[in-house]
């Protein structure tokens, strides 16, 4: 079976200073990883995809992401943290040819203090 | 192109009673799948559609069922609703090329009392 961590429920960071979001990973085969951004009231919207590669993927508005395979981590990352940046962030993953749906990990909220 | 959308917002229901959610994808995506999204357990999978047929499905009760037309447009059904079915049910479509690049709606949000 497949599954994601996010081993922080809540991370703060003051504007202007780097980010990272963490998550972890558990698939037997190869996995499709994701971020997705959720704002109140509003869908999730999609920032970037792992599938095959380089390992550091970047995504919108200034994210990145880098996969680290013996670690099984998919951290989010932003050199600068905006305001507007406060969100409730997703991790999601699939396991290439041995599961059809995305599993999303709990999210974890993060504040951007200005 | 317009993104998916969801109808309706929201909703109040009574227990007991049943409802139908509906969600039209993005132009061109095949692909729909829905979710529930709970304060407590997160975000859920509930069911996959392509091209009119369930290709996939997740743990839930047989009283959540879904359908997708020819128009690709798709609609999830909750029968006997239970106080717990309280959530925001989110759908989300893709397109043949990139599959699993979900583009979700805002969502439903459904109260029962």
């Amino acid at each position: 079976a497949q599954s994601v961590a996010q081993p922080e429920d809540q991370v703060n960071v003051a504007e202007g200073n780097p980010l990272t979001v963490k998550c972890t990973y558990s698939v037997s085969g190869n996995p499709y990883l994701f971020w997705y951004v959720q704002y109140p009231n509003r869908g999730l919207q999609f920032l970037l995809k792992y599938i095959t590669g380089d390992n550091l993927v970047k995504g919108s508005y200034g994210f990145e992401a880098e996969f680290n395979k013996s670690q099984t981590s998919f951290h989010l990352k932003k050199p600068s943290a905006l305001v507007s940046d406060s969100a409730l962030y997703f991790c999601a993953v699939r396991d290439m040819g041995r599961e059809r749906q995305l599993t999303f990990g709990s999210g974890t909220q993060l504040t951007v203090l200005p | 192109k317009a993104g998916v959308t969801q109808t309706p917002r929201y909703l109040i229901k009574t227990r007991g009673q049943q409802v139908t959610l509906s969600c039209s994808p993005i132009s061109g995506h095949r692909s729909v799948s829905w979710y529930q999204q709970t304060p407590g357990q997160g975000l859920q999978f509930l069911f996959e559609y392509f091209s009119e047929t369930q290709r996939n499905k997740g743990n839930f009760p047989g009283r959540f069922s879904g359908r997708q037309f020819s128009n690709s447009r798709s609609e999830m059904n909750v029968s006997t609703l239970e106080l717990g079915d309280s959530a925001l049910y989110l759908c989300a479509s893709s397109s043949d090329s990139h599959l699993y690049e979900q583009y979700f709606g805002p969502g439903t949000r459904l109260t029962v009392t």
